[in-house]
């Protein structure tokens, strides 16, 4: 099946510097990639959905200057949160589809704790 | 906006039962419904797409249903395993607002040797 790469698998930073979170699919084109968060003992909530070579549509209450995110190629979309505080902490998934195909595929995720 | 409910939350059971695993959702207009295993700290893992014409998928021990006028899914799990103890979560994708899936609120299963 196709593969989708996250890194980093886990990340520990300051409170208020940057971070960039990288999903990359190895084997196929990635028209939309679609970024979650997932709190503790919770369920995926979706932050935004990323279509190569556009702006990222963020959903209710997800803050974009905060969460920004980039998908410059078909291959590759790119989390950064910004000046991160311990609230950020939490555990970030993306997923890619390719083309049409209404089937996604997830990474690995990716522990952002934030002292 | 589509909403993914499952029951129960949590669930013990001793190891060789048969369980069964529910999801509702309050939209059925609905692409495909997809279950998925999480384990503590990992990504997804995807172990049944049901499109939303089919109303079964087998996989091995497992067996996926949907009732879509319903707006229902079930996770069949015969004879469990402790190896089976993760979080299962359903998802399903709708026409309308483009391929992202909806999450149910996950259960949490633990099979006890």
């Amino acid at each position: 099946g196709a593969v989708v790469s996250q890194h980093p698998s886990r990340v520990i930073c300051k409170s208020g510097t940057s971070v960039k979170i990288e999903c990359r699919s190895l084997d196929f084109q990635a028209t939309t990639m679609f970024w979650y968060r997932q709190f503790p003992k919770k369920s995926l909530m979706l932050m935004a959905t990323s279509n190569e070579g556009s702006k990222a549509t963020y959903e209710q209450g997800v803050e974009k200057d905060k969460f920004l995110i980039n998908h410059a190629s078909l291959t590759l979309s790119t989390l950064t949160v910004t000046s991160a505080h311990p609230e950020d902490s939490s555990f970030y998934i993306c997923s890619a589809s390719e083309g049409t195909k209404n089937i996604q595929y997830f990474g690995a995720g990716t522990r952002l704790s934030v002292l | 906006k589509q909403e993914v409910t499952q029951i129960p939350a949590a669930l013990s059971v001793p190891e060789g039962e048969n369980l069964v695993l529910n999801c509702s959702f309050t939209d059925s207009a609905i692409y495909n419904l997809q279950w998925f295993r999480q384990d503590p700290g990992k990504g997804l893992t995807s172990l049944l797409l049901i499109q939303s014409s089919q109303r079964e998928q087998t996989s091995g021990r497992l067996n996926a249903s949907l009732d879509k006028s319903s707006g229902r899914s079930t996770l069949y799990i015969a004879a469990s395993q402790p190896g089976d103890s993760a979080t299962y979560l359903c998802a399903v994708t709708r026409y309308s607002t483009g391929n992202q899936f909806y999450f149910g609120t996950g259960t949490s299963l633990t099979v006890i040797p």
